[in-house]
C-alpha cells in the first residue's frame, strides 16, 4: 500500500548507543519531516526536508541528524542516545507546496532509552 | 511566528451529544489550518483542512470546523458523538515550511 513506512516499530536502546530510524515514502512527496510525540506536548518538529539534498532544523534538533539522499528516504539518526529521547517518533510527508500541514504519517516508532 | 493553542486538554461527552474541541492560532502568514485525529497506539489521520477557500470546512466522520479570522479560531465540531470518536485530536497551523501542532485534546465518549 502507498504511504509512509517507518521501521522499527519498537526499539530499546542503552544510554550512549546510536541508531537510525528509517522512513520511506512511495508517493514521490518532496517534503518530509520527523516529529517526536511526548505526553501533553503534542508533536514537535525535529528536522525537515523540502527535497533531496536539502534539510533543515525544526524545534528540537539537538541530538539528531538527518540526510536526504533520495526523494523516498529520510532517515533519522540518534548520535548518542539519552533517556530524554525516550518518545514516539513519527515521520510524515506531503507533496503540496504551501500546504505542509496536509501530511501522510507513518505509524510511528516507540523508542525507549534506558 | 506561529503558534496554536488547544484550549482544553480533555473533553468528555455522552454518546449522541455534540462535540466541541477548541483551537486558537496565531500566524504571521496567511495560515493553513488542520485537524488530525489519533486513536490509541496509532499514527495521525487528517480529519479536515482549511486553506483559504470556504471558511466552513467539512471533514471525515461527520466532523467540521469553522475558520474565524476575527477570533483567530478554528474550532472542531460534530453534531452527535459516537463511541468510536474517542481519541486524541490535534489542531495544526502551517505557514511557510513550518508546521506547528497543538498539545492535543483527548476526547472521552461516555455510553
Amino acid at each position: 500500500n502507498a504511504g509512509v513506512t517507518q521501521t522499527p516499530k519498537f526499539q530499546v536502546l542503552k544510554t550512549g548507543q546510536s541508531m537510525t530510524l528509517q522512513c520511506a515514502q512511495d508517493m514521490n512527496h518532496e517534503y518530509m519531516s520527523w516529529y517526536r510525540q511526548d505526553p501533553g506536548m503534542g508533536l514537535r518538529l525535529i528536522h525537515y526536508s523540502v527535497g533531496a539534498g536539502i534539510t533543515d532544523q525544526g524545534e528540537v534538533p539537538n541530538g539528531y541528524n538527518v540526510s536526504r539522499s533520495t526523494t523516498e528516504d529520510f532517515p533519522l539518526r540518534l548520535l548518542s542516545a539519552a533517556p530524554s529521547q525516550t518518545s514516539v517518533y513519527f515521520c510524515a510527508s506531503t507533496d503540496r507546496q504551501g500546504d505542509y500541514g496536509g501530511y501522510t504519517f507513518g505509524s510511528g516508532t516507540r523508542l525507549t532509552v534506558v | 511566528a506561529q503558534s496554536v493553542t488547544q484550549l482544553d486538554s480533555h473533553v468528555s461527552v455522552s454518546e449522541g451529544t455534540p462535540v466541541l474541541l477548541r483551537c486558537n492560532y496565531s500566524s504571521s502568514y496567511s495560515p493553513s489550518l488542520f485537524w488530525y485525529v489519533q486513536h490509541p497506539n496509532k499514527g495521525l489521520q487528517l480529519l479536515l483542512k482549511y486553506t483559504s477557500a470556504a471558511t466552513l470546512v467539512k471533514g471525515i466522520n461527520g466532523f467540521e470546523a469553522e475558520f474565524k479570522k476575527s477570533e483567530t479560531s478554528f474550532h472542531l465540531t460534530k453534531p452527535s458523538a459516537h463511541m468510536s470518536d474517542a481519541a486524541e485530536y490535534f489542531c495544526v497551523v502551517t505557514g511557510g515550511f513550518k508546521t506547528i501542532f497543538g498539545a492535543g485534546t483527548r476526547l472521552f465518549v461516555k455510553a
